[in-house]
């Protein structure tokens, strides 16, 4: 299958300060990426659609100023919490999937613990 | 938007056949995905159903009725590594492809 690769797996960080995760797609191109945030017992939550060399889409309710995305090639995209806080302490992860693939199966990174103290 | 529900436990014991079922309110998808998260992990790839009826994979196997608004995983002769949760999720037409989960299905299996 499909590899999906993301850094770091666990990062804490002082409140007030940002944190960039990266997401890369190391055996396929992928002009679109997807960024989910999970809460402790609870569903993935989509936060943003990562678009290659456009502006990401946001999902309602996720701010686009704290939470920037940038997708700069066909396999890296990246989040960064910008102005950290403890309630920004989460799971973060990303998904893609090869094009042509788009209606089955999706291909997720190893996730972030970020914890924000 | 979509709306995916899932009872949120389900315990087992070892070799028994458990069904976790999901229902639905989308407005159009492509099809149902059933996904596996060990807890800190990432969610894994088990099934995906297109079309109505039973798709089966090895020990799993998932369920699609659209006129039901309804699908579900059955996983068969259960085993201590099959504790997990269990989400299922749909890309639909209108959303540029992205997956939305189901609230999901916290499965323990004990001896």
């Amino acid at each position: 299958g499909a590899v999906v690769s993301q850094h770091p797996s666990r990062v804490i960080c002082k409140s007030g300060t940002s944190v960039k995760i990266e997401c890369r797609s190391l055996d396929f191109q992928a002009t679109t990426m997807f960024w989910y945030r999970q809460f402790p017992k609870q569903s993935l939550m989509l936060m943003a659609t990562s678009n290659e060399g456009s502006k990401a889409t946001y999902e309602q309710g996720v701010e686009k100023d704290k939470f920037l995305i940038n997708h700069a090639s066909l396999t890296l995209s990246t989040l960064t919490v910008t102005s950290a806080h403890p309630e920004d302490s989460s799971f973060y992860i990303c998904s893609a999937s090869p094009q042509g693939n788009l209606n089955t199966e999706a291909f997720f990174g190893q996730g972030t613990r970020l914890t924000v103290v | 938007g979509q709306s995916l529900e899932q009872p949120s436990e389900v315990t087992a014991v070892e070799g028994a056949i458990v069904q976790i079922n999901c229902t639905y309110q989308t407005s159009g998808f492509y099809g149902l995905s059933w996904y596996q998260q060990h807890d800190g992990g990432a969610p894994t790839f088990l099934s995906y159903n297109a079309l109505d009826g039973l798709e089966e994979t090895g020990r799993f196997s998932s369920f699609l009725s659209r006129s039901d608004s309804y699908g579900y995983l059955l996983l068969q002769e259960l085993q201590m590594k099959d504790s997990a949760s269990y989400f299922c999720a749909v890309r639909d037409y209108g959303g540029g492809n992205k997956l939305t989960f189901g609230t999901g299905t916290q499965l323990k299996v004990e001896l």
